[in-house]
């Protein structure tokens, strides 16, 4: 079974720029997260989608925003890109909330 | 008090030793809960849930003491492999609350 796929691997933009990134969950999986982890710190929960509709946002300006489209796939857009924003994104699916998430390899955003 | 708190470490033990890590959680309703393992520049992955009545999988035993709220992990005869961040996960009942990760345990086996 196909795991969480994540696109692209790498990133890199200027600041100013957009960025979007994309993400597959599992198969069968409805809930899809996305966490901003900078260099040496913890995961930061940005969005969590279910069955279409954001469900919950961290403390992030809404310069991040996102989408989760029919086929539960994902894409998380961060506009007016700033230094600060470069880290490892990463996207993880499960089955419903209570249950365990499964993580993707992430997309390495570097901000110029 | 931090919704889910874990001791950063970093814990450097030898090859061979037993190792134990706890991670408090602040509200009771919490419903479940993970162990899950970060590489450097990795992505975490699932360790292993933690049942009300435990849960070990070879080396690694889950805890979980809801009436002190924490959850525990014991890893024993570790290995140089098991090197790496582990982060505890707690997941609150109904609502639209989100699954909460630690900040991690770093975890160091050295020869």
């Amino acid at each position: 079974e196909a795991g969480v796929t994540q696109s692209p691997t790498h990133l890199i933009k200027t600041r100013g720029q957009q960025a979007t990134l994309r993400c597959s969950p599992i198969s069968g999986h409805t809930s899809v997260y996305w966490y901003q982890q900078a260099l040496g710190l913890g995961l930061q929960f940005l969005l969590w989608y279910d069955e279409g509709e954001e469900r919950n946002r961290g403390n992030f300006p809404p310069r991040f925003s996102g989408r989760q489209f029919p086929n539960y796939s994902s894409e998380l857009n961060v506009n007016a890109l700033e230094l600060e924003d470069s880290a490892l994104y990463l996207c993880a699916s499960s089955f419903d909330r209570i249950y365990e998430q499964y993580f993707g390899p992430g997309t390495r955003l570097t901000v110029t | 008090r931090k919704e889910v708190e874990q001791d950063p470490g970093p814990f450097n033990v030898p090859e061979g030793a037993t190792v134990a890590f706890n991670c408090t959680y602040s509200n009771s309703a919490s419903q479940s809960f993970f162990w899950y393992r970060q590489d450097c520049r990795k992505e975490p992955k699932l360790l292993m849930s933690v049942y009300s009545s435990g849960n070990e999988d070879g080396r690694f035993t889950a805890q979980l003491n809801r009436a002190s709220q924490y959850i525990s992990l014991l890893i024993r005869d570790s290995k140089l492999s098991d090197s790496a961040t582990y982060l505890c996960v707690v997941n609150l009942s109904g609502g639209s609350y989100i699954p909460t990760f630690g900040r991690g345990t770093s975890l160091i086996v050295h020869p």
